[in-house]
């Protein structure tokens, strides 16, 4: 069974600062995705990760991954109030194809304070 | 363009009775899947249609089913209600390929008192 952690659970930053989360997953996958939840509000999608060593990068945000090792990162580069969020990973149970049936992580809640 | 659309936004159901939830695709995705959403549970994968067809089904009761029409619209419906099926319902379509990404509608927030 594919399971997904992600870490840390909350996460509190000063603006300016830097930080990462991670997300570590169980079984073997190939296409791994980032998402953005604002309160009351539905994912939005920020990055599709689709092969080892991809890195793909957005503003402050750089995602990677590293399929080896089963983890991708999301890096927050001198965050701003702007980037507060919960922020999901989830990896698609397929292996070699594109199921849709993602497994998400238990989402970071991101803080970011003046 | 116009964003994936749930309907309604909200319910307010009675244990035991039935509910329907509606999604429209964007445009040209043929790829329909469905999440529930629970503080405790997290994001829990429904099922997914492709097609009209059902490709994936996560591991929820028989109470949980839906179907994709000829247009890629999708409903789902749980009947026999519980308590524990108070949640947010997303919806999400893709056009299917290797790396489209899954666009989430607004979500529709079912109450079960």
């Amino acid at each position: 069974e594919l399971k997904v952690e992600q870490n840390p659970l909350f996460l509190s930053m000063q603006e300016g600062k830097n930080y990462t989360i991670y997300c570590n997953y169980s079984t073997t996958s190939d296409r791994l995705y980032w998402y953005r939840q604002d309160p009351g509000k539905s994912l939005e999608s920020l990055f599709v990760l689709l092969s080892n060593g991809a890195v793909k990068q957005e503003g402050r945000l750089m995602a990677s991954l590293d399929t080896k090792a089963r983890l991708s990162t999301l890096h927050i580069t001198a965050a701003v109030h702007d980037l507060s969020a919960t922020y999901f990973c989830a990896v698609d149970w397929g292996n070699g194809g594109a199921t849709n049936k993602l497994i998400f992580g238990t989402g970071t809640l991101l803080a970011v304070q003046p | 363009k116009a964003g994936v659309t749930q309907t309604p936004r909200y319910l307010i159901k009675t244990r035991g009775q039935q509910v329907t939830l509606s999604c429209s695709p964007i445009s040209g995705h043929r790829s329909v899947s469905w999440y529930q959403q629970t503080p405790g549970q997290g994001l829990q994968f429904l099922f997914e249609y492709f097609s009209e067809t059902q490709r994936n089904k996560g591991n929820f009761p028989g109470r949980f089913s839906g179907r994709q029409f000829s247009n890629s619209r999708s409903e789902m419906n749980v009947s026999t209600l519980e308590l524990g099926d108070s949640a947010l319902y997303l919806c999400a379509s893709s056009l299917g390929s290797y790396n489209s990404p899954l666009h989430f509608g607004n979500g529709t927030r079912l109450t079960v008192t």
